[in-house]
């Protein structure tokens, strides 16, 4: 199995502000996603980061609120944009390779106050 | 209606009891069920995962699936308190390359 790994860990930001959380996994997968849980609620996926192109966002989400970045099959980036307190959450990579299950990184924890 | 729902809990059994999580789908397209398990402050861990009906266990863990009903289940035999988390089930359309469609979680305490 993939190990992912995210930095930050978690952050405190003031609204207004940008953070970016980078996603880094130990191979090389096919595809990469992002999540939200928010509190007492399901995981959402955000988009699907694909490489070399611009990321696929669910309904919802827009590329101006999350802009993603994959440069390569083991790097993703999720920038979190002019943050409110409604961004408070906790984010989360994940990476499967073909036909794989999907591992999960071990979550950002945002607040925004 | 959600498509996957789930009894947030809390649920709190003593140790070495059966404990029984279930959810329930509604989208016919969903060929995969995954169970997570999330210890507080850490990401979703995959337990497992099964294809189409059936069950599939490992170690005190068995997971079954019944499409017919669209039911979802994970029994944990001879609990832990190291079970202690919050468990999600998941679905997807297609291995791998889909997206995960989670429930809300249910939070398992095993009191020893």
């Amino acid at each position: 199995s993939a190990v992912i790994s995210q930095k930050p860990s978690r952050d405190i930001c003031q609204r207004g502000t940008s953070l970016t959380i980078q996603c880094q996994v130990d191979s090389q997968v096919t595809m990469m996603f992002w999540y939200r849980q928010q509190p007492g609620q399901s995981l959402t996926l955000i988009a699907t980061a694909n490489q070399g192109s611009e990321a696929t966002y669910e309904s919802g989400f827009v590329i101006d609120k999350f802009p993603i970045s994959r440069p390569n099959l083991t790097f993703s980036t999720l920038t979190v944009s002019n943050m409110s307190p409604e961004d408070s959450s906790i984010y989360l990579c994940s990476a499967s390779g073909q036909q794989e299950t999907q591992y999960f990184g071990p979550g950002t924890r945002l607040l925004v106050l | 209606q959600k498509e996957v729902e789930q009894d947030p809990g809390p649920l709190s059994v003593p140790e070495g009891a059966i404990v029984s999580l279930n959810c329930t789908y509604s989208n016919s397209a969903f060929q995969y069920f995954m169970w997570y398990r999330q210890y507080s402050r850490k990401g979703p861990e995959l337990l497992m995962y099964t294809y189409s009906s059936g069950n599939k266990e490992d170690g005190r863990f068995t997971a079954q699936v019944d499409k017919s009903s669209k039911y979802i289940s994970l029994f944990i035999r001879d609990s832990q308190p190291s079970d202690s988390a919050t468990y999600l089930c998941a679905t997807q359309g297609n291995f791998g390359n889909e997206k995960l469609t989670f429930g809300t979680g249910t939070r398992l305490t095993i009191i020893p």
